[in-house]
């Protein structure tokens, strides 16, 4: 199943609503993450099962979207919110886990 | 305050072996399934290898079965990652991370907690 997200960069402005998309070659249900990616840091979990939040993360992140078509929506980007985004499908796990190549949203 | 850190990466030759360590601390290793992923530049983020909470049950990306072999203590609350027979295209930034299930289903596929990370170079 390859991953594609969209677009690879955004550069936008603090305060601004952002919208980053992933789209799966075929159906993954709900079977859907995101992660957020901070220069020289390991990936954060924000999304699981495609629009649950873990545990900590603010409430300007949200996650929607089945079967192909998700979206990962920031209400107000904050400061500190300037980093790569991942998607990740894990409808197969442990067989077949696959990543997106990461949406990188910078200061505009 | 919940923490895994790796460590045991370096510079390998091809063909060479090197074992990675992961030390969990803040919450019940034993009760979660564990995970090895690695990251590139060119190839992104890619998941290698998986335990279950008990040990008993592994699997392994198609890239690495065969090569690699995946472990745990849970006394010592430590995750391992075997290294045999390595290529270049192994080197990456190779991280543990936490499942937030104890056993390998669909619905646990997702990783909660990840280490800082430790860079594996395969070069002669």
């Amino acid at each position: 199943i390859e991953m594609t997200q969209s677009p690879a960069t955004l550069s936008v402005s603090p305060g601004e609503r952002v919208t980053l998309s992933c789209r799966a070659s075929q159906s993954v249900s709900r079977y859907l993450a995101w992660y957020q990616q901070k220069p020289g840091q390991a990936p954060r979990l924000l999304i699981y099962g495609a629009s649950s939040r873990a545990t900590g993360v603010p409430a300007r992140f949200s996650g929607s979207g089945s079967g192909t078509e998700f979206t990962l929506t920031i209400s107000s980007l904050q400061s500190e919110d300037f980093a790569v985004y991942y998607c990740q499908q894990y409808t197969y796990w442990p067989h077949l886990l696959t990543f997106g190549p990461g949406t990188k949203v910078d200061i505009k | 305050e919940v923490q895994l850190l790796e460590s045991g990466g370096g510079l390998v030759q091809p063909g060479g072996s090197l074992r990675l360590s992961c030390a969990a601390s803040g919450f019940a290793f034993e009760s979660f399934a564990m995970t090895w992923l690695r990251q590139t530049p060119g190839k992104g983020l890619e998941w290698v290898a998986i335990v279950n909470g008990t040990g008993t049950g592994t699997y392994y990306a198609d890239s690495v079965r065969g090569r690699f072999s995946i472990s745990r203590d849970n006394s010592k609350s430590t995750l391992y990652l075997q290294m045999n027979s390595m290529r270049a295209d192994d080197s990456a930034v190779y991280y543990c991370a936490k499942t937030p299930l104890g056993i390998i289903v669909a619905v646990s596929g997702y990783f909660d907690i990840w280490g800082r990370g430790t860079l594996v170079t395969v070069s002669a």
